[in-house]
């Protein structure tokens, strides 16, 4: 089993959408976990980082279950300039080993 | 600015030989890292570095070496002993805090012919 897991897509979604993302981790000790967002050929940029209790930064908001091992990230109202890899990020334990999700693609059309 | 060079950004070379590239930060950050991306994949962890003169195995270091005798530059050497080496190389560093952003360089895109 893969250290971080998420479904490759494309989600292809109208303008306008709310999309749901999920991403599963097998290190039950992962202590940090954060989404980055990627565009075609360009180097990563952090999109939130992921907190115990949820965190919402306008029209993303992530959530945490430790229980289920995943975490998530919704993007409400979707935007054209929403399109782009949306990879989840787990720091494995008290090292600062990061590993990256294979992430998933989102495509909004008009 | 602060933030995290890479060279060369393209960069070629025969099958056979070996290939060094560069990653320089500015920022201060005590670890730094090294990831791999194939195209429409995501990112492989190659080595990392927690701190000056120690470093350690990502997923695929096997056909790669590192050194980290500065604390602002973290080098990777891609050996003949790497199967199948072309891909883009990212370079990332970051505080050493409980949590903390990825910086990365832009990249560099190894192709071998």
């Amino acid at each position: 089993r893969k250290e971080v897991e998420q479904d490759p897509g494309p989600f292809n979604v109208p303008e306008g959408a709310t999309v749901a993302f999920n991403c599963t981790y097998s290190n039950s000790a992962s202590q940090s976990f954060f989404w980055y967002r990627q565009d075609c050929r360009k180097e990563p940029k952090l999109l939130m980082s992921v907190y115990s209790s949820g965190n919402e930064d306008g029209r993303f908001t992530a959530q945490l279950n430790r229980a289920s091992q995943y975490i998530s990230l919704l993007i409400r109202d979707s935007k054209l300039s929403d399109s782009a890899t949306y990879l989840c990020v787990v720091r494995m334990d008290s090292s600062y080993k990061l590993i990256f999700g294979s992430g998933t693609r989102l495509l909004v059309r008009p | 600015d602060g933030g995290i060079t890479q060279s060369p950004k393209y960069l070629f070379r025969k099958e056979g030989q070996n290939v060094t590239l560069s990653c320089e930060q500015n920022l201060n950050h005590d670890a730094m890292y090294w990831y791999r991306q194939d195209p429409g994949q995501g990112l492989r962890l190659i080595y990392y570095s927690q701190i000056v003169n120690d470093f350690q195995k990502g997923d695929i270091a096997e056909g790669y070496s590192v050194s980290r005798e500065k604390k602002e530059s973290f080098p990777l050497t891609v050996t003949s002993a790497q199967k199948n080496p072309t891909a883009f190389y990212l370079c990332a560093s970051i505080t050493t805090g409980d949590t903390g952003e990825l910086f990365f360089g832009e990249g560099s895109r190894l192709t071998v012919l």
